[in-house]
């Protein structure tokens, strides 16, 4: 158990709709990142927050959108839903948001669009 | 840009046996380097990284990695298979700056077989 958790772990939902991912960081992580997981485009980084501030961002959709809040936990929301967006979405967090530190992952949320 | 290649999407020895798991990586400046590790439906592990401290870099469960400048390498090593190391190994790499974002490779699958 990494200490990250992540709501739903299963996400079933038609095209054109909107959901959104929930995370968890660690007791004491001050930054969450977001990554997808997809068959076609493997592991792939889309933002980074830190201390509810935007620090990176990736190959992020702009029909994704996330936010970090005061309690420091994390939301992605993704909306206008494609089959393609069907996929593994995980959660990190670390402690100081800048390399070297070590990200710890949560399960992951899998979602699927119909 | 930054960049891993991980070289044989899947690698299959024998229990007991050698694990190589090969990463190359592309970077302007020297980077850290990490390897992670996925079990099925689980998130991903952090079993070392290199931070620039020394070389040759130990990690969890018998896990090593050598980290060669001149050949832009970072391979996984184990002397002796378990059963139990089955499992998904991303090599990642990150830069030295504010953000932690890691950039993957495509990830190796190991077989171990009785």
């Amino acid at each position: 158990d990494s200490g990250v958790t992540q709501t739903p772990k299963h996400l079933i939902t038609a095209t054109g709709q909107r959901v959104t991912l929930r995370c968890s960081p660690r007791s004491g992580d001050l930054s969450v990142y977001w990554y997808q997981q997809s068959l076609d485009q493997g592991l792939q980084f889309l933002i980074q927050y830190y201390n509810g501030e935007e620090r990176a961002k990736g190959n992020i959709l702009e029909r994704f959108s996330a936010q970090q809040f005061p309690d420091l936990h994390s939301e992605l929301n993704l909306s206008s839903l494609e089959l393609g967006d069907s996929a593994l979405y995980f959660c990190a967090s670390s402690v100081e948001g800048f390399s070297p530190d070590t990200q710890y992952f949560g399960p992951g949320t899998r979602l699927t669009v119909l | 840009a930054q960049s891993v290649t991980q070289l044989g999407s899947h690698v299959s020895v024998s229990e007991g046996a050698l694990v190589l798991l090969r990463c190359n990586y592309s970077s302007s400046v020297p980077p850290y380097l990490f390897w992670y590790v996925q079990y099925p439906n689980q998130g991903l592990q952090l079993l070392l990284k290199y931070t620039s401290a020394a070389t040759l870099v130990k990690g969890i469960n018998g896990f090593e990695a050598e980290f060669k400048k001149s050949e832009t390498s970072f391979h996984l090593t184990k002397p002796s298979a378990h059963m139990s190391d089955a499992a998904e190994y991303f090599c990642a790499v990150s830069e030295r700056g504010n953000t932690g974002k890691l950039i993957f490779g495509q990830g190796t699958t190991l077989q171990v077989k009785p």
